[in-house]
């Protein structure tokens, strides 16, 4: 069993719908949590980063950690064409982030 | 802002040569990262270093190697290339305090094919 599991998806969803991805992890020592979005070709960029347990809201992006479920969630609320992207979940025990276990990512095509 | 820069972008390899992919960053980062992302995949570490002159190997360091000679600068080496290091790899950089504590920034990788 990987330590971290990402709904696979593909992904997709009409323009304006509430986009719900979600990430489950076997370790309790992870304390932080990211969301990384990647553009196709691209390299992942940090879009949401999470400290223990709580919500954390940033325009229409909303992360989420439930430590006691182990299970984190990014909403995306009215979901824009241009949040067609491969999105990544990625958790660490410390703040070097770098060795953070991340995913394999769930891939979201939102149509106009 | 060129942020991190990672050469070539594209490379086709044939099996048993080598090569060295080029990693610079430009924001005084002490850490540094290389990972590889195999398709539908997450990123595996392959190497990491937290400063000049100090590496240390992550998840897949086999067949890999790293050196630190400057802040810049991370290269990665692959010697006697294999079809099983056909991949992306992505170099990153990042910083570790308080709110920047878990931003990591990548370039747009090196996607190389061996035959």
């Amino acid at each position: 069993q990987k330590e971290v599991e990402q709904d696979p998806g593909p992904l997709s969803v009409p323009e304006g719908a509430i986009v719900s991805l979600n990430c489950t992890y076997s370790n309790s020592a992870f304390q932080y949590f990211m969301w990384y979005r990647q553009y196709s070709r691209k390299g992942p960029e940090l879009l949401m980063y999470t400290y223990s347990s709580g919500n954390k809201e940033d325009g229409r992006f909303t992360a989420q950690v439930d430590k006691s479920s182990k299970y984190i969630s990014l909403f995306i609320r009215d979901s824009q064409p241009s949040d067609s992207a491969t999105y990544l979940c990625a958790m660490s025990v410390n703040t070097n982030a770098g060795k953070s276990t991340f995913g394999d990512g769930t891939t979201l095509t939102v149509k106009p | 802002n060129a942020g991190v820069t990672q050469t070539p972008k594209f490379r086709i390899l044939k099996i048993g040569q080598s090569m060295t992919l080029q990693c610079t960053q430009d924001m005084n980062h002490n850490y540094m990262y290389w990972y590889r992302q195999d398709p539908g995949m997450g990123l595996k570490l392959i190497y990491y270093s937290v400063g000049a002159g100090i590496t240390d190997k992550g998840e897949v360091p086999n067949g890999y190697n790293v050196s630190r000679s400057t802040t810049e600068d991370f290269p990665l080496r692959l010697e006697l290339a294999a079809p099983s290091q056909t991949s992306v790899y992505f170099c990153a950089s990042g910083g570790l305090a308080g709110v920047d504590a878990g931003e990591l920034f990548f370039g747009e990788g090196s996607r190389l094919t061996v035959l």
